[in-house]
């Protein structure tokens, strides 16, 4: 099957400062790439939907200003969250989908971030 | 918001059937059934999906009513590696494409 990696795995990071986390499609070219964002014993929550050289959409409730979301190529795309607070600690999960109509999405195996 | 209803736990012994099941009774016709899988600390794995008929694939079968406003996901011969949350999803056909993930099915597998 089609595989997605994520970088960091986790991370370790200071309140105020900016975290980046990269998610990539390895054997297959993404259009569209979802981000989720997971807190303990809950569910997936869908965060933005991003469409390779488009700007991102996203879901009600998410700040764009702080939640930067890039998807310049069709391997990749990234979310920097800025600013980070302790309440956004959370395992962020990128998927990807190869094109439109039934096309799969994949996931990535997820990074988690810890804000101290 | 999801549209399917999952019972939040459910045991199973190691080597039995694990039999999953889901309601979405405001289903429309041009609406596939997906199952996904998380195991703890991982992204979610794709288990199977369809639209009106059974499905099977090397994974689990995927039993879909009649009416279409229920279904149950089989793992045939349930291991302790099968132990995960497990989430049926709705999601249409054309149109978006967004996985909406409800609370899902917390499946334990016993020894």
């Amino acid at each position: 099957g089609a595989v997605v990696s994520q970088h960091p795995s986790w991370v370790i990071c200071k309140s105020g400062t900016s975290v980046k986390i990269e998610c990539r499609s390895l054997d297959f070219q993404a259009t569209t790439m979802f981000w989720y964002r997971q807190f303990p014993k809950q569910s997936l929550m869908l965060m933005a939907t991003s469409n390779e050289g488009s700007k991102a959409t996203y879901e009600q409730g998410v700040e764009k200003d702080k939640f930067l979301i890039n998807h310049a190529s069709l391997t990749l795309s990234t979310l920097t969250v800025t600013s980070a607070h302790p309440e956004d600690s959370s395992f962020y999960i990128c998927s990807a989908r190869e094109g439109s109509g039934t096309y799969e999405q994949y996931f990535g195996p997820g990074t988690r971030l810890t804000v101290t | 918001d999801a549209k399917t209803t999952q019972p939040p736990s459910m045991d199973c012994a190691e080597g039995r059937a694990a039999n999953l099941p889901c309601n979405h009774s405001t289903i429309s016709g041009n609406e596939y059934v997906y199952w996904y899988r998380q195991i703890h600390s991982q992204g979610p794995q794709y288990i199977i999906h369809g639209l009106k008929n059974n499905e099977t694939n090397e994974m689990a079968s995927l039993i879909i009513t009649e009416d279409r406003k229920s279904s149950t996901l089989i793992l045939p011969h349930a291991t302790l590696r099968d132990t995960a949350v497990y989430y049926c999803i709705v999601r249409p056909i054309q149109g978006a494409q967004k996985l909406v993930f409800g609370q899902g099915t917390r499946l334990t597998i016993n020894p």
